[in-house]
């Protein structure tokens, strides 16, 4: 069964600083990865998406994540954080094979202080 | 743009209510999930379907059952609601491609507690 760790529950930046948030997945075979946001009292939005191809993945918002294989790793970046960035991230991984199955990791809670 | 509404944002009922938690797609999406957010343990799938009158159980489906007589409809139910379920229920559709590969589109989430 696959699964999702999220390294840091909670993080602290300065506005205009850059930002990576971390993510491991375990899967035996090439994980369908995605990345969403959750803002205050609402739900979860996409951010981006990796399915296969460029292991570099662009998304929304000016954010972009890079997987890794050899690292089993698929971490979220941003050059330059804003404070309408501060959210909780979610990372996750879906199951080839099944019925859209995905596992969520437990997130990380970034903050944005001025 | 996909529309996942949930039809109430805040809900407050009393042990051993049975209480319904509703869900509706706008966009034919032909799966649909419930899931439980809570604080440190992130999202934890109940249950999902992926066709009308059809469902599978997720994680954790100890305590809920669901409902699927519409395409666009999910419904969750707490049999018999008990404090331990108070929490986050999020809902999700995607459409139907085999193999995890769509995205999940989300309801803004159901607050729910239990007394």
């Amino acid at each position: 069964a696959q699964s999702v760790t999220q390294p840091d529950i909670h993080i602290t930046v300065s506005e205009g600083a850059s930002l990576e948030l971390r993510c491991n997945y375990s899967y035996g075979a090439t994980p369908y990865l995605f990345w969403y946001v959750q803002s205050p009292g609402q739900g979860l939005q996409l951010l981006l998406k990796y399915f296969s191809g460029d292991t570099l993945v662009q998304g929304i918002k000016g954010f972009e994540a890079e997987f890794k294989r050899s690292q089993s790793s698929f971490n979220l970046r941003k050059p330059s954080v804003h404070w309408s960035d501060a959210a909780e991230y979610f990372c996750a991984v879906g199951a080839p094979g099944g019925y859209q199955k995905v596992t969520f990791g437990t997130g990380t809670k970034l903050q944005v202080i001025p | 743009d996909v529309k996942v509404t949930q039809s109430s944002r805040y809900l407050v009922k009393r042990t051993g209510e049975k209480v319904f938690l509703e869900c509706v797609q706008d966009m034919d999406h032909e799966n649909m999930f419930w899931y439980r957010q809570d604080p440190g343990l992130g999202l934890r799938l109940i249950y999902f379907s992926y066709d009308v009158k059809m469902k599978e159980k997720g994680d954790i489906p100890e305590g809920y059952s669901v409902s699927r007589e519409k395409k666009e409809r999910f419904s969750l139910i707490l049999e018999s609601a008990s404090t331990n379920q108070t929490s986050m229920y999020l809902c999700a559709s995607s459409p139907l491609a085999k193999g995890g590969n769509q995205p999940q589109h989300f309801g803004d989430g159901t607050r729910l507690s239990i007394l």
